[in-house]
């Protein structure tokens, strides 16, 4: 079974410092990895898909790395601003299954 | 519709009432799916439909929990007896294509369901 696991729980750091949410699994015959971004009682909104044949993904500020073989991607938001602030999970999708398990997730707060 | 609808957004019920939540997918998407979210956790899968056939029902607690999907696009999660224990927020994601192939997935706003 495709066990996920965030660190740090939870993250705070002033405006304009880069962040960083790590993201680990433990089978690494994966298919795809998503981040997603909930903001406190709302739904998922997807953020990065990265294929498992994929090295990294970037949209605007954020950037997400794969390193299928260790078992781990990082999300990195660059310049961080207050209305990052929210709650991100990372989710993996094995090659066997088509459900997506999903970490625990970090919430960051972002202090103006 | 644009986006994944989810109704109720909030139900608020009697321990040992019947509740029924609604899901209306993203037009043209094959693939649906339930998770529920307990406060301070990831979302847990439920149940997986491709097209109007439940592929996989794995993540149902027990069966007090049903979900259909008789039209392959509209889905209802159905709970009867309900517990205290079933209270979270239940959430509806979509995807253009199912199988092995599934892509990224779209989520609700999620039902929260509370059980007094």
């Amino acid at each position: 079974k495709q066990e996920v696991t965030q660190i740090p729980a939870a993250l705070s750091v002033p405006e304009g410092e880069n962040l960083v949410l790590n993201c680990s699994f433990t089978d690494s015959a994966i298919y795809n990895l998503q981040w997603f971004r909930q903001d406190p009682g709302k739904g998922l909104t997807s953020l990065l898909l990265i294929q498992s044949s994929q090295r990294e993904q970037t949209s605007g500020r954020l950037n997400a790395s794969l390193d299928k073989s260790s078992g781990r991607s990082t999300l990195y938001i660059a310049a961080s601003q207050p209305g990052d602030s929210a709650t991100y999970l990372c989710a993996v999708r094995t090659i066997t299954d088509y459900k997506l398990s999903f970490g625990a997730g970090t919430t960051v707060t972002v202090r103006a | 519709g644009a986006g994944v609808s989810q109704t109720p957004s909030n139900k608020v019920t009697e321990k040992g009432k019947y509740v029924e939540l609604r899901c209306d997918p993203i037009s043209g998407h094959t693939a649906l799916y339930w998770y529920r979210q307990s406060l301070g956790q990831g979302p847990e899968f439920l149940i997986y439909f491709q097209g109007t056939g439940a592929a996989d029902d794995s993540g149902l607690p027990n069966d007090r929990f049903f979900a259909v999907r008789p039209e392959g696009s509209v889905s209802t999660l159905k709970i009867q007896r309900t517990e205290r224990g079933d209270s979270a927020v239940y959430l509806c994601a979509s995807s253009p294509t199912g199988g092995l192939n599934t892509g990224e997935l779209f989520f609700g706003e999620g039902s929260r369901l509370t059980v007094l």
